[in-house]
């Protein structure tokens, strides 16, 4: 029922691009993405809430296709500082109550 | 300033003890949420709760339960029906619905001695 990210992990050099995917089997209505640092707590960078949509934060961006039940985070003109590791989540109704679950997380170490 | 606090930041456990975990939010959030991190598996959910003195289980609850007393606060007990409990606990709030922001709290590491 976790959302599946891909890749695991990313190796990057300072200025590079990349790409985070993260897929449901359920239907999605809206997808969070966080970025964690290690020993941290996980920081918000931006909730999509309908299908198609896009949202930027600096040079981190995310699109959502609703269709597919996928959403991907574009990372451009990587920096140093966006190392950690990045988790889509997604929230489902139930019954009277709203479930927010993650997906295992994709680590991403920026290189000089 | 408000924020959501867990406490403490580090707790040891001997074999066949249950702990308490504490969470403590001033954001005026409804949903509280319990989380485990385990290296490689990302954050799974214990437990939530939408109001007071109601919660439900989430994917891995065997081996712990929850109170919800207060709006504020909802502390995780960790029981010695847990076999693996070492790991990673995250809190975290947010307002109702589906298309809120999650706040965290700083996380307490427990470690089985």
């Amino acid at each position: 029922q976790q959302p599946v990210q891909s890749p695991q992990a990313v190796i990057l050099r300072e200025g590079e691009d990349a790409v985070i995917n993260c897929s449901s089997s359920k239907a999605l209505y809206s997808v969070h993405w966080y970025r964690q640092k290690h020993g941290e707590a996980p920081v918000f960078l931006m909730i999509l809430l309908k299908g198609g949509e896009q949202k930027g934060h600096e040079k981190i961006s995310a699109s959502f296709n609703e269709k597919k039940q996928q959403s991907s985070l574009y990372l451009t003109a990587s920096q140093l500082s966006y190392s950690g590791t990045y988790f889509c989540g997604t929230a489902f109704r139930m019954d009277s109550s709203y479930k927010l679950i993650f997906g295992s997380g994709t680590r991403l170490l920026v290189r000089p | 300033d408000g924020g959501i606090t867990q406490s403490p930041k580090y707790l040891f456990r001997k074999e066949g003890q249950n702990v308490t975990l504490s969470c403590e939010q001033n954001l005026n959030h409804d949903a509280m949420y319990w989380y485990r991190q385990d290296p490689g598996q990302g954050l799974r959910l214990i437990y939530y709760s939408q109001i007071v003195n109601d919660f439900q289980k989430g994917d891995i609850a065997e081996g712990y339960s929850v109170s919800r007393e207060k709006k504020e606060s909802f502390p995780l007990t960790v029981t010695s029906a847990q076999k693996n409990p070492t790991a990673f606990y995250l809190c975290a709030s947010t307002y109702q619905g589906l298309n809120t922001e999650a706040f965290f709290g700083q996380g307490t590491r427990l470690t089985v001695v």
